[in-house]
């Protein structure tokens, strides 16, 4: 299976800093088949992106993603205060489909 | 509102059984594909088992399947999942999760996810 590694496990930033979280695959993913979800402590996972670089419905655009093969990254232009969270990639592109294990977003 | 309840959860002996469910509302449920995803403690998300709309295709992750069904009642809008002879490793939040693409198309990617039931298997 395509396993997803997700970099750093924690970023500590400030309100209105920017945001980078890395998302490396080991084996190259086909296609654009890579999504980010967001992920609140009691709440239900929300869909950011998919196909690596479009926004799901509603989502502001501050978040960005970006990269193809085995590299993937979600930017978070300037983080606002409702954006600390934990951020997950996926990858769809060969079965079974995987997550990364996330990386959380902190105030500093 | 369009939304997605797990129920069933609980604490159940190694080797029990136990059933969730997963209660849709504010879409119309027969026209999505559906999963369950899992999240051990501690670690990342894991797509458990998949159906179609009509329950004419049906996947299972390697870990779980020959112990896991899914199924579904369109008639009720509801979702399941039948897990046997459950193991410590099966110890997660368990996430109803709707597919983007309305059926008969599948994007195996997720855009409404239930808030998530917990399962503990323990003695």
């Amino acid at each position: 299976e395509n396993v997803l590694t997700q970099s750093p496990g924690t970023l500590s930033l400030s309100p209105g800093e920017r945001a980078t979280l890395s998302c490396r695959a080991s084996q190259s993913v086909s296609s654009t088949y890579v999504a980010w979800y967001q992920h609140k402590p009691g709440q239900a996972p929300r869909l950011l992106i998919y196909g690596v670089s479009s926004r799901a419905t509603g989502i502001p655009e501050r978040f960005s993603g970006s990269g193809s093969g085995t590299d993937f990254t979600l930017t978070i232009s300037r983080l606002e205060p409702e954006d600390f969270a934990v951020y997950y990639c996926q990858q769809y592109g060969s079965s079974p489909l995987t997550f990364g294990r996330g990386t959380k977003v902190e105030i500093k | 509102e369009v939304q997605l309840v797990e129920s069933g959860g609980g604490l159940v002996q190694p080797g029990g059984s136990l059933r969730l469910s997963c209660a849709a509302s504010g879409f119309t449920f027969s026209t999505y594909n559906m999963n369950w995803v899992r999240q051990a403690p501690g670690k990342g998300l894991e797509w458990v088992s998949y159906i179609s709309d009509s329950s004419s295709s049906i996947y299972y992750a390697d870990s779980v399947k020959g112990r896991f069904t899914i199924s579904r009642d369109n008639d009720k809008n509801s979702l399941y999942l039948q897990m046997n002879s459950l193991g410590a490793e099966d110890t997660a939040v368990y996430y109803c999760a709707r597919d983007m693409a309305v059926a008969p198309y599948t994007y195996w990617y997720f855009d409404l996810w239930g808030r998530g039931i917990l399962v503990t298997v323990s003695s």
